[in-house]
């Protein structure tokens, strides 16, 4: 079975400045990592996903992700933030074979603050 | 190209009654999925519907049981209400079972049990 946990519940910061939310994940079979954003009284809405190749993954909203197989982490960085990306940040994880469903953490709170 | 819409937002139900969650899938996804999002976590995977047939269960009691129709929309139904069933559920779709195809989130439904 396939376990994420976001290591900080909340995290604060100053408008411009970069931001980094950290992932780790457990599991015993390759797998496919995503994070995902929600928006107060919104669903989830896909940032980036990593599927295989590149570790890097750019994806919207000037958001990146870096996959490391080793450290078994999947970390989101800005180097920038907005007030506007004011919002609860998921990690998924889910086995990269057939119809496995996405396993998330309990999420990170990111607050930017004027 | 129309997104994953859910109906009704938000309902109150009594303990002990039942209740029918709805969502209408992208379009051009033929693979639904619900997950129950509990305050301050992350979403939980209940169940996967692919072509009218339940594809994939996660740990949840049997009340609670879902449907596809043939346009592809579902249901959620969830029996014997309790107290704990208060969450966010959420649909999502996709257009094959895949993981790796990914996933359109609806806004979800707010469900308190009162």
């Amino acid at each position: 079975a396939q376990s994420v946990t976001q290591l900080d519940s909340q995290v604060p910061v100053f408008e411009e400045a970069p931001v980094e939310l950290r992932c780790n994940y457990s599991s015993s079979v390759s797998v496919y990592l995503f994070w995902y954003v929600q928006y107060p009284n919104q669903g989830l809405q896909l940032l980036l996903k990593y599927l295989s190749g590149s570790t890097l993954v750019k994806g919207i909203n000037g958001f990146e992700a870096e996959f490391n197989k080793s450290q078994t982490s999947f970390h989101l960085r800005k180097p920038s933030v907005h007030i506007s990306d004011t919002a609860e940040y998921f990690c998924a994880v889910s086995r990269n074979s057939g119809n496995t469903p996405l396993v998330f953490g309990k999420g990170t709170r990111l607050s930017v603050i004027a | 190209e129309t997104g994953v819409t859910q109906s009704p937002t938000h309902l109150i139900k009594t303990r002990g009654q039942q209740v029918t969650l709805r969502c209408s899938s992208q379009s051009g996804h033929n693979t639904v999925s619900w997950y129950q999002q509990a305050l301050g976590q992350g979403p939980q995977f209940i169940f996967q519907y692919y072509r009218e047939e339940e594809n994939g269960r996660g740990n949840f009691p049997p009340r609670f049981s879902g449907l596809q129709f043939p346009n592809y929309s579902s249901e959620l139904n969830v029996n014997a209400l309790e107290l704990d069933d208060s969450a966010l559920y959420l649909c999502a779709s996709s257009p094959r079972t895949a993981t790796n195809y990914g996933y359109t989130f609806g806004s979800g439904t707010r469900l308190t049990v009162v």
